[in-house]
């Protein structure tokens, strides 16, 4: 199975200031099957991007994906308020479908 | 508009069964994989198994395999996952995810919707 490793475990950031997530697989993630979700206390995980790129339909701008292989980053260009919360990547070129642990984003 | 709706979490004693069912509406229910994803404070979150928009393939983790099983019902647009002899282990709020048409196609293991889900409890 493939193991996500996401880092760092937390940041303290300030509204408007940038936000730069890695998730790094075990081994080679097959086509960039790479997913993004955010995830705030009390509800389900929104999906953000796709394809290791592809912003979700809705999802600002300001959020962005890319990476190929093993390393991948998220990066929230402008931090907004709405924007704190906890992050997880997923692969899904195996079947065996895995989740990162989560980088939690907080207020400074 | 996508809503998928989880119900029959509850407390069970360890060795018990419970059966959890999502309930979908807003797509054609037969046309896409559903999957159940679970989570856990301390594991994080775990995918646990999937179903084919047919009904015909299905797929689990390893950590369930043998002990949980997933059905879907097309005349009710709900798919139900019944779980066995669960342990500690599986204590954690269940979600159902909607991916895309074929769960053996990769680029449809991805969960653009989710519901709101459902907490199991295993403890005596």
């Amino acid at each position: 199975e493939i193991v996500l490793t996401q880092s760092p475990g937390s940041v303290s950031l300030s509204p408007g200031e940038r936000a730069t997530l890695s998730c790094r697989a075990s081994q080679k993630v097959s086509s960039t099957y790479l997913a993004w979700y955010q995830q705030k206390p009390g509800q389900a995980p929104r999906l953000l991007v796709y394809g290791a790129s592809n912003r979700a339909t809705g999802i600002p701008d300001r959020f962005s994906g890319s990476g190929s292989g093993t390393d991948f980053t998220l990066t929230i260009s402008r931090l907004e308020s709405e924007d704190f919360a906890i992050y997880y990547c997923q692969q899904y070129g195996s079947s065996r479908l895995t989740f990162g642990g989560g980088t939690k984003v907080e207020i400074k | 508009e996508v809503q998928l709706l989880e119900s029959g979490g509850d407390l069970v004693q360890p060795g018990g069964s419970l059966r959890l069912s999502c309930v979908a509406s807003g797509f054609t229910f037969s046309s896409y994989a559903v999957s159940w994803v679970r989570q856990t404070p301390g594991k994080g979150l775990e995918w646990v198994s999937a179903i084919s928009g047919s009904g015909g393939s299905t797929y689990y983790a390893d950590s369930v395999r043998g002990r949980f099983s997933i059905s879907r019902d097309s005349s009710m647009n709900t798919v139900i996952l019944q779980m066995t002899n669960l342990g500690a282990e599986d204590t954690a709020v269940y979600y159902c995810a909607k991916g895309g048409p074929s769960f053996s196609n990769s680029p449809d293991r991805y969960f653009q919707h989710w519901g709101q889900g459902t907490l199991v409890t295993v403890s005596s």
